[in-house]
């Protein structure tokens, strides 16, 4: 079956970039989306279609998509951008999660 | 505003069933394809259903193909998810899911999830 691959974790200085990987066989074939999980909260979508924000996510969060590695990346991290990030994508009628990353900003 | 309201949460016994409502608001419900996903407190993600506006289209992870049931009812706005032959390791919060809809599909919203413990 098909996987998504994540780091477990990335720490980042507040005003500096983060950039969170997710890797799958030809996953530049594929569109992805990300979405943000605070704790004790329903996960929130901040990226689709590779590199599209939803109404209302800031211009900081970006995305892109290539070979085998798509890319979250949030430029001038802020305190409140700490959470569990997920990839996800789909194969055939089945939607596969990345296995998460918590950004931690120090 | 769109709004999913999950219910029908609680404690059930291994082997035993339980039914997960979605209550929707703010959208047309029945253009809309809807999903069911899990977390596992602590843990990450698990698609577990899709079913389309219609409701003639419906898909399963294979964690939980012949056991669980997602349906809905268009004349309620409302999605459930009927789970039989509950396992220990089927213990997770359910979300239920609205399709967006593009070139390709995410998820957005989410409800606020409902706890199923499967524990004897």
């Amino acid at each position: 079956s098909y996987a998504l691959t994540q780091p477990p974790s990335v720490s980042v200085s507040p005003g500096q970039t983060a950039s969170i990987t997710c890797s799958g066989d030809k996953l530049g074939n594929k569109y992805v989306c990300w979405y943000q999980q605070k704790p004790g909260q329903s996960p929130l979508l901040v990226i689709y279609e590779d590199n599209k924000r939803p109404s209302g996510i800031p211009e900081r969060f970006s995305g892109s998509n290539s070979g085998n590695t798509a890319t979250l990346t949030i430029s001038g991290t802020q305190a409140m951008d700490e959470a569990d990030y997920y990839c996800q994508a789909w194969d055939s009628s089945t939607a596969v999660f990345g296995t998460g990353t918590k950004v931690t900003v120090l | 505003e769109v709004q999913l309201v999950e219910s029908g949460g609680g404690l059930v016994q291994p082997g035993g069933s339980l039914r997960l409502s979605c209550a929707a608001s703010g959208f047309t419900f029945g253009s809309y394809a809807l999903s069911w996903v899990r977390q596992i407190p602590g843990k990450g993600l698990e698609w577990v259903s899709s079913i389309s506006g219609s409701g003639g289209s419906t898909y399963y992870a294979d964690s939980v193909k012949g056991r669980f049931t997602i349906s809905r009812d268009n004349s309620k706005n409302t999605l459930y998810l009927q789970m039989n032959s509950l396992r220990v390791e089927d213990t997770a919060v359910y979300y239920c899911a609205k399709y967006g809809s593009g070139s390709s599909n995410w998820f957005d919203p989410w409800g606020q999830g409902a706890l199923v413990t499967v524990s004897s």
